[in-house]
């Protein structure tokens, strides 16, 4: 099936540090959202974008959905451990079904 | 307020074998999905019900099949079970009214085919 084009798919960084991801889609998407996902767990939702260009942020969050609508980036800042875990972007389309991208497995080292 | 709920946590079938996951979801939402999740990859969607009926569909064979119940609840079907259908199987729910993109997962059912 579909998915997006996530990246990194790894980052390995140290306590304190800031982190950046994005996701690319040969498609347009009218919602962009981040979720994280801990082991044997479902993902949470982190953050939802709406509108093209739309800056977001919760707490050490911020995202933002791309001008062009095929992309978004997600940034952590001032990393802690627990924020430990894999990050999944998702893409909605015209319909209901969300597609993600494959994941960035992220690792702070303290 | 009760997260989605899924159940059983674990199952291991064998090749050929039907299966039926259970998921409740989160208190006052009345939209499910349905995804598989294979090692290493995101979440695959397979299908969303909302009053009780499919109303998309992902790229999954006939062999997946799902129900609503009137009290929201859900269940997934998986006829004629394969090796590759070992995944963790997760649901989640929304609200329609609020718009169906923010979706509450649930911890999943982890499918293991031998």
């Amino acid at each position: 099936g579909q998915q997006l084009n996530q990246s990194p798919q790894s980052m390995f960084i140290q306590e304190g540090e800031d982190v950046s991801m994005n996701c690319t889609s040969s498609s347009i998407f009218n919602t962009w959202l981040w979720y994280k996902q801990d082991p044997g767990e479902g993902p949470v939702l982190l953050i939802a974008l709406y509108k093209a260009g739309e800056l977001t942020s919760n707490g050490r969050l911020t995202a933002q959905f791309g001008i062009t609508r095929k992309d978004s980036f997600l940034n952590i800042s001032a990393s802690i451990p627990s924020d430990v875990g894999i990050y999944f972007c998702a893409g909605r389309g015209s319909n209901y079904k969300l597609t993600f991208g494959k994941g960035t497995l992220l690792t702070v080292n303290p | 307020d009760a997260g989605v709920t899924q159940s059983p946590t674990h199952l291991i079938k064998t090749r050929g074998q039907q299966v039926t996951l259970r998921c409740s979801p989160k208190s006052g939402h009345d939209t499910v999905s349905w995804y598989q999740q294979a090692l290493g990859q995101g979440p695959q969607f397979i299908f969303q019900y909302y009053e009780e009926e499919e109303r998309q569909r992902g790229n999954f064979p006939d062999r997946f099949s799902g129900h609503q119940f009137p009290n929201y609840s859900s269940e997934l079907n998986v006829n004629a079970l394969l090796l590759g259908d070992s995944a963790l199987y997760l649901c989640a729910s929304s609200l329609e009214w609020a718009g169906t993109d923010t979706q509450y997962f649930g911890p999943g059912t982890r499918l293991t085919v031998l």
